[in-house]
């Protein structure tokens, strides 16, 4: 069993949904949680972060984390079709940035 | 601000010979890392540097996979010999330091093909 389990998609969209990427994890250990966005042959850029459990909202981005449940969410609201990339999970123990455990990243898709 | 700069941004070796690649990190970064994504994967960390000192090289295949940053700003991997499951990206990323809040930046990465 992977660390951290992301489904790879493809995740198809009309313009303006509220798009939902999750992801499982085992490791009780794990308190931070990131969620990178990556655009073809780009590199992955961070788009939030959380430490331990709760929400977070930057924009049209909410992050959550349930850490009872080993499950964290990303939700974009207003989807747009430049928002159409690859989205990481990542998580790391108590190293905050330090070797962070990726999920295989779950390719959106948002048509006009 | 410049990003991380890695060239070159691709490459294309036969099995059993030597590469390399090169990352320049943003400049007053004191860590910088490099990590391995596979197609259709999660990047996967090889190797983290503070400064000129190798903090964590747990997953790096040390029998072909080898990495320094001398004078600690510029960093090269290098993979000898090169078998076909390392055509991956090899991503660059640096970050201020150590501290846990301290976000890296990834580079564009280096796409190589083992034929």
């Amino acid at each position: 069993q992977k660390e951290v389990e992301q489904d790879p998609g493809p995740l198809s969209v009309p313009e303006g949904a509220i798009v939902s990427l999750n992801c499982t994890y085992s490791n009780s250990a794990f308190q931070y949680f990131m969620w990178y966005r990556q655009y073809s042959r780009k590199g992955p850029e961070l788009l939030m972060y959380t430490y331990s459990s709760g929400n977070k909202e930057d924009g049209r981005f909410t992050a959550q984390v349930d850490k009872s449940s080993k499950y964290i969410s990303l939700f974009i609201r207003d989807s747009q079709p430049s928002d159409s990339a690859t989205y990481l999970c990542a998580m790391s123990d108590d190293t905050g940035f330090q070797k962070l455990v990726f999920g295989t990243g779950t390719r959106l898709l948002v048509s006009p | 601000e410049a990003g991380v700069a890695q060239s070159p941004r691709y490459k294309i070796i036969e099995k059993r010979q030597s590469v390399a690649f090169w990352c320049n990190p943003i400049s007053g970064h004191a860590t910088l890392y490099w990590y391995q994504q596979i197609l259709g994967q999660g990047p996967k960390l090889l190797i983290q540097f503070q400064n000129n000192g190798v903090v964590d090289d747990s997953q790096l295949p040390k029998d072909r996979f080898s990495a320094e940053r001398l004078k600690g700003v510029d960093s090269t991997l290098k993979i000898q010999p090169a078998k076909l499951e390392d055509s991956a990206v090899y991503l660059c990323a640096s970050s201020l330091g150590r501290q846990l809040n301290t976000e890296a930046f990834f580079g564009q990465g280096t796409r190589l093909t083992v034929v």
